[in-house]
């Protein structure tokens, strides 16, 4: 069975620090991976988004960026954090178009900038 | 551009029924999908509608109209448990999610 990890799952960061979040899928190959991060009570928004190896769609989120250096493996990084950073990051995958097309998530990080 | 609308809170009493609507725009679509997530927790998988109709899973049934960029989330026999945030979704290049809808169910 497929299985998503995201570690960890709170951090509290001062600003102007860097940020690694990884996620790691087991159970399934060639994944869509995608990042989401939701402020308190809001809904999701869409920040990066994977089609395979080293394919990364932005939508922008000016001090973030995303890597997948394996095909399981997509991780969250900023080189400094702001305030507005703060929020619950999620991880998910799905496996494209098709009957079902859930889309799974991880557990999620709650990150805290002070 | 894409953008979902759907409403910010809806409350109701135990054993009723309750339907979230969600009004869609987006360059690509391949379905919508709607997601439930209970307060700290991630979204999970409700249901899929990728043709026009009805699905119904259990006491939840989602509808999809293409035509109208139009589907809707109906929840029966509510019970306190489905208290909860729920959003939908459209599939077209990538996954995107509406604001939510926060469900609070009384007894």
């Amino acid at each position: 069975s497929q299985t998503i990890h995201q570690w960890p799952a709170t951090l509290v960061q001062p600003v102007g620090s860097p940020l690694s979040l990884e996620c790691t899928v087991e159970g399934t190959s060639n994944p869509n991976l995608y990042w989401y991060r939701q402020a308190a009570g809001r809904g999701l928004q869409l920040l990066f988004y994977s089609v395979g190896i080293g394919q990364i769609s932005s939508e922008v989120p000016q001090n973030l960026s995303a890597s997948r250096p394996q095909d399981r493996q997509f991780i969250l990084s900023s080189k400094k954090l702001l305030l507005s950073d703060s929020g619950f990051y999620l991880c998910a995958w799905n496996l494209g178009q098709g009957a079902s097309d859930t889309q799974y998530f991880g557990p999620g990080t709650r990150l805290t900038v002070l | 551009g894409q953008s979902l609308e759907q409403p910010s809170e809806v409350t109701a009493v135990e054993g009723a029924i309750v339907q979230i609507n969600c009004t869609y725009q987006t360059s690509g679509f391949y379905g919508l999908s709607w997601y439930q997530q209970h307060d700290g927790g991630a979204p999970t998988f409700l249901s899929y509608n990728a043709l026009d109709g009805l699905e119904e899973t259990g006491r939840f049934s989602s509808f999809l109209s293409r035509s109208d960029s139009y589907g809707y989330l109906l929840l029966q026999e509510l019970q306190m448990k489905d208290s909860a945030s729920y959003f939908c979704a459209v599939r077209g290049g990538d996954m995107r999610f509406g604001a939510g809808t926060r469900l609070t169910v009384k007894p």
